[in-house]
């Protein structure tokens, strides 16, 4: 069984300082781990995946995500937020040889001024 | 760059209708999968197609769902007799691969078709 888990619903930023999105994930298999970013009103767009080629991983839109095994996470990080980047936010696992992606409940991102 | 398209963006339907929800995937993907997302709810998976039969479908996708891939390029989702919990956004999405662990399992997402039963 696969499941992710996001940790905040709601994470709430100023305009050019760090994000944070955090998400631990449940595994009986090597996984692989995405994130997918949804703004309003519009389809999902991956942002960056983890493949176990190397454990920090660089996306788009200077987003990155760290693999972490021993504590099974995968929290998506950026430096410093712009308000462009206020959307909801999918943590996302694929497992073994199901094809499906299980979804994480998502983090809705807040960049104010 | 190439993208996974749907159509139509919206559909409106009065409950006990069929709908076909459209979708072309990207032309050398061979799995092809459908999503739903129920308004302030998580993305659920549907069903994940390959070689003209499914491969995997969830609890969801009970005798009202179907799917098939007509012809070359479209790939369709038919629901034979909407009810008002069908109403959700729905994704289309298609990878290379469908095994985990490979850089071709990257599913590509269509912008959605937001279903509204009345």
């Amino acid at each position: 069984a696969q499941s992710v888990t996001q940790l905040d619903s709601h994470v709430s930023v100023s305009e050019g300082t760090p994000v944070l999105l955090r998400c631990n994930y449940s595994s009986s298999y090597s996984p692989s781990l995405f994130w997918y970013v949804q703004h309003p009103n519009k389809g999902l767009q991956l942002l960056l995946k983890y493949t176990s080629a190397a454990t920090l991983v660089k996306g788009i839109n200077g987003f990155e995500a760290e693999f972490k095994k021993s504590e099974t996470s995968f929290h998506l990080t950026k430096p410093s937020a712009h308000m462009s980047d206020a959307a909801e936010y999918f943590c996302v696992v694929n497992t073994g040889t199901a094809s499906k992606l299980t979804f994480g409940t998502g983090t809705r991102l807040q960049v104010t001024l | 760059e190439p993208e996974v398209t749907q159509t139509p963006s919206h559909q409106v339907t009065q409950m006990g209708q069929e709908v076909i929800l459209r979708c072309v995937p990207i032309s050398n993907h061979l799995y092809f999968y459908w999503y739903r997302q129920i308004l302030g709810q998580k993305v659920e998976f549907l069903v994940s197609f390959y070689n003209n039969e499914i491969s995997e479908k969830s609890e969801i996708f009970d005798d009202q769902f179907s799917v098939e891939r007509p012809d070359g390029s479209n790939f369709t989702l038919k629901i034979r007799s909407t009810k008002l919990e069908d109403s959700a956004m729905y994704f289309c999405a298609s990878s290379v691969s469908g095994t985990s662990g490979s850089v071709r399992d990257t599913q590509y997402f269509g912008p959605g078709t937001r279903l509204t039963v009345l």
